[in-house]
C-alpha cells in the first residue's frame, strides 16, 4: 500500500524557516518524481514544487520560487521542501505527492499545517 | 500560466441526480503530437486529502466507480456524476497538467439537495 506521510509543520514567525519532510513507503520511492501541493485553509490547490527521481531536477511555482527549495534522499525514501523567508501568505496545509507521469499526483500525503504569524 | 476556471462555485443535486461541473482552461490543454488533454480531476473530502479521479480528461483511475466520467477536449472539460451518492460529497477539482506551473481549478462544492 503507497503511504506518504508528512512531517515538520507548526508555527513560525514570518521570516523564518522550516523544513518539510515526506517520508514514502509501499513503492519504489526512487521510481518516481514527487511534488509538494498546498492548500490555504478553506481556499483551493496550489501547486508548489516537483523533483525528478534522482534529485538533478526541480521546478518551483512562482510565489515560492527562491524562498523555498525542494529535496530527496532516495535512500531514506524521504522527500523534503526546505522554506526559508516564511510569509503569512505561505501558511497553508502541505500535502506531498507521487507523480503519475506526466505529471498528475496519483496519491496523496494527509497534509501537515504550517502556520506563519507573529 | 494556464488559469483554469471552474462553475459552478457549488451545487445541490438530490441523490440518485447527475451532477455536472464544468472546467475552462485558459489555453487549450490538447497536445497534438500525442492527441492527448493534459487535464485531471481530483475530489476532496472534509479532512481528507484529494483523490484522483480522472486523468487524460477522461480516463478513469483504478477503483473510481463508473458513475464518475469526464469530457471535452481543447479548452471545455466536464466532470459529469451520472447518479450522486450520498459518499460523493466533497470539493471537486480539475488541473491542468500541460505545462509548469501546473494549476487548478478554484473547486466546486457538491452537497445533497
Amino acid at each position: 500500500e503507497v503511504q506518504l506521510v508528512e512531517s515538520g509543520g507548526g508555527l513560525v514567525q514570518p521570516g523564518g524557516s522550516l523544513r518539510l519532510s515526506c517520508a514514502a513507503s509501499g513503492f519504489t520511492f526512487s521510481s518516481y518524481w514527487m511534488h509538494w501541493v498546498r492548500q490555504t485553509p478553506g481556499k483551493g490547490l496550489v501547486w508548489v514544487s516537483r523533483i525528478n527521481r534522482d534529485g538533478s531536477s526541480t521546478t518551483y511555482g512562482d510565489s515560492v520560487k527562491g524562498r523555498f527549495t525542494i529535496s530527496r534522499d532516495n535512500a531514506k525514501n524521504t522527500l523534503y521542501l526546505q522554506m526559508n523567508s516564511l510569509r503569512a501568505e505561505d501558511t497553508a496545509v502541505y500535502y506531498c505527492g507521487r507523480d503519475r507521469d506526466p505529471a498528475v499526483v496519483d496519491y496523496w500525503g494527509q497534509g501537515t499545517l504550517v502556520t506563519v504569524s507573529s | 500560466d494556464i488559469v483554469m476556471t471552474q462553475s459552478p462555485d457549488s451545487l445541490a443535486v438530490s441523490l440518485g441526480e447527475r451532477a455536472t461541473i464544468d472546467c475552462k482552461s485558459s489555453r487549450s490543454l490538447l497536445y497534438s503530437s500525442n492527441n492527448k488533454n493534459y487535464l485531471a480531476w481530483y475530489q476532496q473530502k472534509p479532512g481528507q486529502p484529494p483523490k484522483l479521479l480522472i486523468y487524460w480528461a477522461s480516463t478513469r483511475e483504478s477503483g473510481v466507480p463508473d458513475r464518475f466520467s469526464g469530457s471535452g477536449s481543447g479548452t471545455d472539460f466536464t466532470l459529469t456524476i451520472s447518479s450522486l451518492q450520498a459518499e460523493d460529497v466533497a470539493v471537486y477539482f480539475c488541473q491542468q497538467y500541460l505545462s509548469n506551473p501546473l494549476t487548478f481549478g478554484g473547486g466546486t462544492k457538491v452537497e445533497i439537495k
